[in-house]
C-alpha cells in the first residue's frame, strides 16, 4: 500500500500570502496524484488531478506540481475562503486508493 | 448540474447491517465509475470501494472486504453500499463519489451520510 505523507500538519498564513503544501509518496505514483479541499461540514472538492490539472471551476490561484514521490499544492494568494483541510490522493498503485492525512490551512 | 443524493445512514448495533444509497442526476451515470469513501469523526478520508462503470470490476479496502458490497442499478441511476457485520470502528460519514470513465480521481462527491455503530 502506498502511504502519502502530507506536511505541514497545520499551516497558518495571512490573506494574500502564498501557501505551499507538500505530499510525499512512499513510492513513485508517477503523475497520478490529486488534491482535494474540504471545508468544515462539507464533502471534499476536487482541486487538482494528475498532479497539475485544475478541475473545472477551480480558481487559477490553485496550482499543482510534482511527479514520482514529491508533490506540491500552491495557493498563490490566499483568500479567507481558502480556510480548509487539504488532502492528496494517489491512484497509481491500487487498490487501495490512498489519501494523505491532510493539511489544515488556517487564515489569520 | 451534477447531483449525488445520499440516503440510508443511521444508528445500528454492532453486528448489524445497513444499506446506503446514492442517487445520481445531471450526468450519464452509466459512463462513470463510482466510489464509496468514509471519514471517521475528526479523522481523514478512507477509500472503501470502487465499481467500474460497466460493473466489470469492483475493488475493496481490506478493512471492509468480505463485509461490504458495492453495487449499482443503472436503470435507477443509483449506487449502493451494503454493509454487514458492522463494527463500532465503522462509525463515520460515508460519501459516494464519481470518477471519470477511465480515471480514478473523484470529481464529484455526495454530501455524506452518517453511520453510527453503537450498542
Amino acid at each position: 500500500e502506498i502511504v502519502l505523507t502530507q506536511s505541514p500538519a497545520t499551516l497558518s498564513l495571512s490573506p494574500g500570502e502564498r501557501a505551499t503544501l507538500s505530499c510525499r509518496a512512499s513510492q513513485s505514483v508517477s503523475h497520478y496524484l490529486a488534491w482535494y479541499q474540504q471545508k468544515p461540514g462539507q464533502a471534499p472538492r476536487l482541486l487538482i488531478y494528475d498532479a497539475s490539472h485544475r478541475a473545472t471551476g477551480v480558481p487559477a490561484r490553485f496550482s499543482g506540481s510534482g511527479s514520482g514521490t514529491d508533490f506540491t499544492l500552491t495557493i498563490s494568494s490566499l483568500e479567507p475562503e481558502d480556510c480548509a483541510v487539504y488532502y492528496c490522493q494517489q491512484r497509481d498503485n491500487w487498490p487501495p486508493i490512498t489519501f494523505g492525512q491532510g493539511t489544515r490551512l488556517e487564515i489569520k | 448540474q451534477v447531483l449525488l443524493v445520499q440516503s440510508g445512514g443511521g444508528v445500528v448495533r454492532p453486528g448489524g447491517s445497513l444499506r446506503l444509497s446514492c442517487e445520481a442526476s445531471g450526468f450519464n451515470f452509466a459512463n462513470r465509475g463510482m466510489h464509496w469513501v468514509r471519514q471517521a469523526p475528526g479523522k481523514g478520508l478512507e477509500w472503501l470501494a470502487y465499481l467500474r462503470y460497466d460493473e466489470s470490476d469492483r475493488y475493496y479496502a481490506d478493512s471492509v472486504k468480505g463485509r461490504f458490497t458495492i453495487s449499482r442499478d443503472s436503470s435507477k441511476k443509483t449506487l449502493f453500499l451494503q454493509m454487514n457485520s458492522l463494527r463500532p470502528e465503522d462509525t463515520a460519514v460515508y460519501y459516494c463519489a464519481r470518477s471519470p470513465k477511465w480515471d480514478l480521481h473523484l470529481d464529484s462527491w455526495g454530501p455524506g451520510t452518517l453511520v453510527i455503530v453503537s450498542s
